[in-house]
C-alpha cells in the first residue's frame, strides 16, 4: 500500500525553529515535495527532493533519505504568516502525486 | 511558471444537481489534474485529464459521477453530477511544470 505520515499539529513561536517529519512508504519514487496551504486558498510548492541531502530555500530548508523513506522541511525564523498547513507529497509510481494529510502549523507570538 | 484561473469559485447547489468546474491554463499542457480535498483532509486525485483521449480515473472515482472534458491543451472541466452532501468538498485542478505542480484557487462546493 501506500501511506504517507506527517504529524497533524505543531505549534510554535515567532522567531524560532520548526522541523516537520514526514515518513513515507510508497510504490515508486520520483521526488518528494512540500507545499504549503494557507486556509482557503490552494496549495504552492515549497521545495523538491529526489536525491538524498539538504536542499536550502531562504528560510526554508527540505532534507531527503530515501533509504529510510524520510523527510523533513526546516522552517527558520519563523513568522506569524507562516502559519499555515504544510503537505508533505511524493510522486510514485505513474508519476502520480500522492499527499500526505498535512500538518498545520500554529505560530503565535 | 503555470497560471491556472478556476471557476466558480465557490457554489451552494442542491442535491441531485450537477456543477460544472472550468480550469483555464496559460500555456499548453499535456495533462490536467482534478484532486478533491474535503473538509480538513489533504488532497486525493480524482482523475488525470489528457487532451484528445479519455480521462484516467484513480480507484473510486468513476466517469458516471465525474465526467471529465479536456477539449484542447490548455482547458479542462470537471463536472460534479448528481451531487449529494458527500460531495461537499475543494476541488482544485492542477498541472505540472516539472517538477512542480501549481494548482487552480480552488472550487469550494456545498451541496445542501
Amino acid at each position: 500500500g501506500q501511506n504517507i505520515d506527517q504529524p497533524t499539529e505543531m505549534t510554535a513561536t515567532e522567531g524560532a525553529i520548526v522541523q516537520i517529519n514526514c515518513t513515507y512508504q510508497t510504490s515508486g519514487f520520483n521526488g518528494l515535495f512540500w507545499y504549503q496551504q494557507h486556509a482557503g486558498e490552494a496549495p504552492t510548492f515549497l521545495s523538491y527532493n529526489v536525491l538524498d541531502g539538504l536542499e536550502e530555500k531562504g528560510r526554508f530548508s527540505s532534507f531527503l533519505s530515501r533509504s529510510k523513506g524520510y523527510s523533513y522541511l526546516l522552517l527558520k525564523e519563523l513568522q506569524m504568516k507562516d502559519s499555515a498547513s504544510y503537505l508533505c507529497a511524493v510522486k510514485g509510481g505513474y508519476n502520480k502525486l500522492i499527499f500526505g494529510a498535512g500538518t498545520r502549523l500554529a505560530v503565535h507570538p | 511558471s503555470a497560471v491556472i484561473s478556476q471557476k466558480p469559485s465557490r457554489d451552494i447547489c442542491q442535491r441531485g444537481t450537477s456543477l460544472t468546474i472550468q480550469c483555464q491554463v496559460d500555456s499548453q499542457v499535456t495533462m490536467m489534474f482534478w484532486y478533491r480535498q474535503q473538509p480538513g483532509q489533504s488532497l486525493t486525485l480524482i482523475a488525470t485529464a489528457n487532451q484528445g483521449s479519455e480521462a484516467t480515473y484513480e480507484s473510486g472515482f468513476v466517469i458516471d459521477k465525474f465526467p471529465i472534458s479536456r477539449p484542447n491543451l490548455t482547458f479542462s472541466t470537471l463536472t460534479v453530477s448528481n451531487m449529494s452532501p458527500e460531495d461537499s468538498s475543494i476541488y482544485l485542478c492542477s498541472v505540472e511544470d516539472s517538477p512542480e505542480a501549481f494548482f487552480g484557487q480552488g472550487t469550494r462546493l456545498t451541496v445542501v
